[in-house]
């Protein structure tokens, strides 16, 4: 069955990167668009982007534009999250999920979640 | 852009009763692009529902979607233990997604 397994726990100081992978299995990865959304302790979901591991393309939403860049590497299957200047609020999980063939942003798998704290 | 709002932001109710979740759009949306989403405590969200009506993959029918222009319902005809959750909606048209804030159904 599909899965999304992504990396683990980070904790970064404020002003640094993190890069969150997120490794694809059991299906076609270029075949399907990868998205990431974040969740804050106790807060809502917030769409972050999309990317088409096929060709690369990407969207933002305009809160992440020039912190965020998503990319991908089709030889391992995996893509990508990083986001820099990272703030206190940038303190959240973050989540990997395919999107279907016919609506790319409709989140059919997710991954397991990697929790990212930035403290000094 | 869409702005998704979700009511009640808490809905305190026993096993066996019914639910009903509204997500209201702050503009018209074709209801072909609205999800519904139930995530549990620790875990990742799951797709419930698409095309506003469409239960996903092994999701039982107790839950039903319905709406159109500005207002959609979830409904969950009898709540199992299993529901109680926290439930997001979902605009997928476009190339920006927009969730909703989230209802909670807690145990009565």
């Amino acid at each position: 069955q599909v899965q999304l397994v992504q990396s683990g726990a980070e904790v970064k100081k404020p002003g640094a990167s993190v890069k969150v992978s997120c490794k694809a299995s059991e299906y076609t990865f270029t075949s399907y668009d990868i998205n990431w959304v974040r969740q804050a302790t106790g807060q809502g979901l917030e769409w972050m982007g999309w990317m088409n591991p096929n060709s690369g393309n990407t969207g933002y939403a305009q809160k992440f534009q020039g912190r965020v860049t998503m990319t991908r590497n089709t030889s391992t299957n995996t893509a990508y999250m990083e986001l820099s200047s990272l703030k206190s609020e940038d303190t959240a999980v973050y989540y990997c999920a395919r999107g279907r063939w016919e609506a790319p942003l409709l989140l059919e798998y997710w991954g397991q979640g990697t929790p990212v704290t930035v403290s000094s | 852009e869409i702005v998704l709002t979700q009511s009640p932001g808490t809905l305190s109710l026993s096993p066996g009763e019914r639910g009903t979740l509204s997500c209201r759009a702050s503009q018209s949306v074709s209801s072909s692009y609205l999800a519904w989403y139930q995530q549990k405590r620790g875990q990742a969200p799951r797709l419930l529902m698409y095309d506003a009506s469409t239960r996903a993959t092994g999701i039982p029918d107790r839950f039903s979607g319905s709406g159109s222009g500005t207002d959609f319902t979830l409904t969950i005809s009898r709540l199992e233990p299993e529901d109680f959750a926290v439930y997001y909606c979902q605009h997928y048209r476009g190339s920006r997604g927009t969730f909703g804030g989230g209802t909670k159904i807690q145990i009565k």
